[in-house]
């Protein structure tokens, strides 16, 4: 079944913490992935995607994601975090059909 | 350039009650998708507007759910009555394309609180 599951479903950090959140996609097919973020009382936005080409892919404010075809993964990273990271998390792509993981809820203290 | 923006941000009806909420898409998108988020679940897909043809409405949970886009601009996702269960945030995302290759753009969410 098509499916894209994330790992955790709470993540507590303090500033400059090293951040990896984990995604894992099963679909048997060519694969579009995003990642996008929810601040508190906002809209989903986009950190980044991948269609094709190079599998590390930069996206806004510091994140980066890997596209590991044999993993079936598409981790989000950033090097330091920040307090202003503090939002939701969701991996989403497959297909023709988008789907969602169920969320990261980031936690950065100050 | 606006967003795609959605109406009410939050609404609580009583069960039975019928809620009607709006999505404005990007102008110019001519693909329209509803969404829902059920607490601590993952969002779902509902149904996918191609201007104001339903695309896509496998995702719809049952009959009292009703989907909109007359004359191919804002949609309307109307629930009636309303149930315990249908509480959540629903999300409604617009795209230029569809499919492989395009990127959808979200709104806020309206949140339903169905007592």
């Amino acid at each position: 079944a098509q499916s894209v599951s994330q790992h955790n479903h709470h993540v507590i950090l303090s500033e400059a913490a090293s951040l990896e959140l984990g995604c894992n996609y099963s679909y048997g097919g060519t694969v579009n992935l995003f990642w996008y973020v929810q601040y508190p009382g906002q809209h989903l936005q986009l950190l980044l995607k991948y269609f094709s080409g190079d599998p590390l892919v930069k996206g806004i404010k510091g994140f980066e994601a890997e596209f590991i075809k044999s993993k079936f993964s598409f981790n989000l990273r950033k090097p330091s975090v920040q307090w202003s990271d503090t939002a939701e998390y969701f991996c989403a792509g497959l297909g023709w059909d988008m789907r969602f993981g169920a969320g990261t809820r980031l936690t950065v203290k100050p | 350039e606006a967003g795609v923006t959605q109406f009410p941000s939050h609404s609580v009806i009583e069960k039975g009650q019928t809620v009607t909420l709006r999505c404005d898409p990007i102008s110019g998108h001519d693909n329209l998708y509803w969404y829902r988020r059920v607490m601590g679940k993952e969002i779902k897909f509902l149904l996918h507007f191609v201007k104001e043809s339903k695309q896509d409405e496998s995702g719809m949970p049952n009959n009292r759910f009703l989907a909109e886009r007359t004359g191919g601009t804002y949609s309307t996702l109307k629930v009636q009555p309303a149930e315990l269960e249908d509480s959540g945030v629903y999300f409604c995302a617009s795209s230029q394309g569809s499919g492989v290759g395009n990127i959808q753009y979200f709104g806020a969410g309206t949140r339903l609180s169905v007592l």
